[in-house]
């Protein structure tokens, strides 16, 4: 089965400072791909960074990247320069096949 | 593009009645995904289709809740009948193809408060 595991509920941090957002998956696969998904309180689903597991690179997208450790199966987020309007859940998901699996989420405060 | 549609966007409803929520997923993507949020269970995947064929309908909770993908552009996903514990947000998504990776996009979630 392909289980995503968030273990901080809730954060918060000052704007400006530098926040990790943590993340471990389960998969017996060799390919798979890896999401970070936010959503700000309207709700919607906003994709922020992803990763396929076959590429040993860590995928980073302006402020945001991701540490990608395949045998630890760890995926985490890195915000640098927190701003904010990177308040929101964050959702960590796992694709395998064709489904996308989340994981329960952390919420992230910016405190300014 | 204007992105994944659902409607409505919020719906109140009484316990026994019909809910149809409606999708009109990104034109030229395969897949569709019927999702559902709620504060205990998170974001629970029901159902995806494939070229308008339902491949895995694993996570739709009960047999009030059935889902159709008629065309490549409307899907549907219906609970009869409703109970409040079905108030949720309900998410509706597409992607160009499903294992390959590509972005799944979703719409803005339809509100559903079942009184």
């Amino acid at each position: 089965a392909q289980t995503v595991t968030q273990s901080q509920p809730e954060m918060s941090v000052q704007e400006a400072e530098t926040v990790t957002l943590s993340c471990t998956y389960d998969t017996s696969e060799s390919n798979y791909y890896l999401f970070w998904y936010k959503q700000p309180p309207s709700r919607q689903m906003i994709l922020v960074i992803r990763q396929e597991a076959y590429k040993q690179q860590n995928a980073t997208e302006n402020r945001f990247s991701v540490n990608f450790q395949k045998a630890a199966k760890s995926f985490s987020l890195k915000i640098s320069d927190s701003q904010l309007g990177d308040t929101a859940m964050y959702f960590c998901a796992s694709l395998r096949d064709d489904k996308i699996i989340f994981g329960k989420g952390t919420r992230l405060h910016i405190l300014p | 593009d204007a992105g994944v549609i659902q409607s409505p966007r919020h719906e109140v409803t009484e316990m026994g009645q019909e809910v149809t929520l409606r999708c009109k997923p990104i034109s030229g993507h395969d897949y569709l995904f019927w999702y559902r949020q709620t504060m205990m269970r998170g974001l629970e995947l029901l159902i995806y289709f494939n070229n308008n064929v339902p491949i895995d309908d694993s996570g739709m909770p009960e047999d009030r809740f059935s889902a159709k993908m008629p065309n490549a552009s409307f899907s549907t996903l219906k609970i009869q009948p409703s109970e409040p514990r079905d108030s949720a947000v309900y998410f509706c998504a597409s992607s160009e193809t499903g294992g390959s990776g590509n972005t799944i996009y979703f719409g803005e979630g339809s509100w559903l408060t079942v009184v």
